[in-house]
Formats: structure tokens, C-alpha cells, sequence
């Protein structure tokens, strides 16, 4: 089975600093890890999945997470954050093969002026 | 292009009433999921079915029924509805297996906030 970790509850910051929001996962078989995001009062949304390859994945939006095996790791990163990038952030991980979904507890990201 | 689609988007129940809350997808996806969330929770999956005519439990199944009723629709079912059922449900769908990663990620409706009294 699969579990993820996401230690920071919520993380303020001010506008045009970097976040990053960590992501820590465990399985004992090949997996695929997701970062969502869901603005309030809407469902999620994907922004950037890691499925192999590049263990560097980017958004359109300028966040970007890497895939760190030896440490099980898949921590979201954007160098500024804008007012409009509040939300709350859900890391996510599925076995390879049949894609059920196992979702951390959340990330509030608070971004003021 | 709607995606996925739920009703109704509010309800409050009484305990121990009933309800069947909906979804529908447009994508022709394989499979189909029910999630809650709760907050400092995040989404515990409910039930899943991994292809039409198949279903199967998550995490957090009691006191909760589904239907997949055919490829596009998988129903959420609350038969004896308990405060404990208090929550946001979010139906999801996916492609389901896939051996090459491609196409994996899941879809998911607007949400349906549920209060039990």
C-alpha cells in the first residue's frame, strides 16, 4: 500500500518569495506521484505529475517539483509566489499500473501582500 | 466540455434519512471514484470501480453503497445518513491501468458539501 506525507498543515509567505511545500511518500512498489491544487470552494485540479523520465517536472504556471527516489520525496517549488497561487495543495501517489489515487493531508498556501 | 459533473452541489439531511448523490463523466474514462474530504484529512477514497460492472472499497466504506450504473455514471449512496458523514464528496474518474503512465491523472467533479443534522 501507499501513504503520503505532508508535514506542513498551512505556510504563510509574502508575495514574490519562494515556497516550497514538502511531500514525502511510501510504497513498496514503483509509483507515480501528483501535485494537486484546489482553489476555495472548487474541486482539484492536476498541476504536474511525475510518471518517469525527468525527475524535474514544471507546471504552466511556474511551480515545479522533483522526484527524489532515495529520499521518497516530491517537494513543490516556485521561485515567487503571487496573491493568486492561495489554495491549498494536495501531494498524491498511485501504484504504477491501476491509477488509485492516495492523497496527503494538505498544504494551505497563504500568500499576502 | 463538462468533465465531470455532480448533483446536487448542497444538501443538508436529517439523520437518518437517505440520498443518493450523482456523477457523470463525459471523457469516456475507464474508472470512477468517490472521495471525501474533511479537513486536516485531506481525500480518503470511499469506494472505486475500476471498469463498468466492477466496484470495490477504499478506505472508508461504512455506511456508504455506490452503483456504477453504466460507463459514464457512478452513484454514491448514503442509506441511514450520520453526522459522522458531515463532509465535502468529490467523484473523480481516470483512464484506470495503464502500463506506460501515460494519461493517468484523475478528473475531478466541483464537489458536493453534505451536512447531516
Amino acid at each position: 500500500a501507499q501513504s503520503v506525507t505532508q508535514l506542513d498543515s498551512q505556510v504563510p509567505v509574502f508575495e514574490e518569495a519562494p515556497v516550497e511545500l514538502r511531500c514525502n511518500y511510501s510504497s513498496s512498489v514503483s509509483v507515480y506521484l501528483f501535485w494537486y491544487v484546489q482553489y476555495p470552494n472548487q474541486g482539484l485540479q492536476l498541476l504536474l505529475k511525475y510518471l518517469s523520465g525527468s525527475t524535474l517536472v514544471e507546471s504552466i504556471n511556474g511551480f515545479e517539483a522533483e522526484f527524489n527516489k532515495s529520499q521518497t520525496s516530491f517537494h513543490l517549488r516556485k521561485p515567487s509566489v503571487h496573491i493568486s497561487d492561495t489554495a491549498e495543495y494536495f501531494c498524491a501517489v498511485s501504484a504504477t499500473g491501476f491509477q488509485k489515487l492516495v492523497f496527503g493531508t494538505g498544504t494551505r498556501l497563504l500568500v499576502s501582500p | 466540455n463538462a468533465g465531470v459533473t455532480q448533483t446536487p452541489k448542497f444538501q443538508v439531511l436529517k439523520t437518518g434519512q437517505s440520498m443518493t448523490l450523482q456523477c457523470a463523466q463525459d471523457m469516456n474514462h475507464n474508472s470512477m471514484y468517490w472521495y471525501r474530504q474533511d479537513p486536516g484529512m485531506g481525500l480518503r477514497l470511499i469506494y472505486y470501480s475500476a471498469s463498468e460492472g466492477t466496484t470495490d472499497k477504499g478506505e472508508v466504506p461504512n455506511g456508504y453503497n455506490v452503483s456504477r450504473l453504466n460507463k459514464r455514471e457512478f452513484s454514491l449512496r448514503l442509506e441511514s445518513a450520520a453526522p459522522s458523514q458531515t463532509s465535502v464528496y468529490f467523484c473523480a474518474s481516470s483512464w484506470g491501468l495503464s502500463s506506460t503512465g501515460k494519461n493517468t491523472e484523475a478528473f475531478f467533479g466541483q464537489g458536493t458539501r453534505l451536512t447531516v443534522v
